[in-house]
């Protein structure tokens, strides 16, 4: 079965220090692994994926496959950054996503 | 980048009523589109995976019957909650797959039964 857990409903932190949004997955084989965001009255947005390596934003995610990790960054948190955080896992076969159940992140000035 | 619409945004029904909501990818074709339901300060519940020309695909605990989908083409996908219950009320997300096999979603319907 496939499942994604972000443990932190909401996270803090103040402008400028660094942000970490945990993100631990569950599944049998090799994943596909996305971080999803959601701005305030916006729709989900694709925020980055495991395959690209790329930094959206300044964030970065590493996939950790021993500890079924993918954990998202910043080291320099900004106020625009607040938003809905969301961890999302795609099986084999291009099966559709499955989501975690998010993280609040809220940057204080 | 890809753009996925949804009508209506907001919706109020009767109990009882029943009311179609659709989504459209609007710069590129989609076989295969999904429907989510979120309620508040909750994450994306997967319903169903649509594809077009054949039938959906649901979720275990989702009543096809109730929550009737069709994906006439590469373009569009319905989704008709039939014979709404106040319990049915919720945010009623889709999403839509390109070539390359990233979703993209539309800006939501939130369905509102009385």
């Amino acid at each position: 079965a496939q499942r994604v857990t972000q443990p932190e409903k909401l996270l803090s932190v103040f402008k400028g220090a660094p942000v970490e949004l945990k993100c631990n997955y569950s599944y049998s084989g090799s994943p596909e692994l996305f971080w999803y965001v959601q701005y305030s009255r916006q729709r989900l947005q694709l925020l980055l994926r495991h395959i690209s390596r790329e930094s959206i934003k300044g964030f970065t995610a590493d996939l950790n496959k021993g500890e079924t990790s993918f954990h998202l960054k910043k080291p320099f948190a900004q106020e625009e950054d607040s938003a809905m955080y969301y961890c999302a896992l795609r099986g084999s076969g291009n099966t559709p996503l499955v989501f975690g159940k998010g993280t609040r992140l809220s940057v204080i000035a | 980048g890809a753009v996925v619409s949804q009508h209506p945004s907001w919706v109020i029904c009767k109990s009882g009523t029943s009311v179609k909501i659709e989504c459209r990818s609007l710069d590129f074709q989609a076989t295969t589109m999904f429907w989510y339901r979120q309620f508040p300060k909750q994450s994306l519940m997967l319903m169903a995976t649509s594809n077009e020309g054949s039938k959906a695909t649901y979720e275990q605990g989702v009543e096809k019957d109730k929550f009737l989908i069709n994906h006439a083409s590469l373009t569009l996908s319905t989704l008709t909650v039939t014979s709404a219950h106040p319990e049915d009320s919720s945010f009623y997300i889709c999403s839509a797959r390109d070539e390359t096999v990233t979703q993209y979603f539309g800006p939501g319907t939130r369905l509102t039964v009385l």
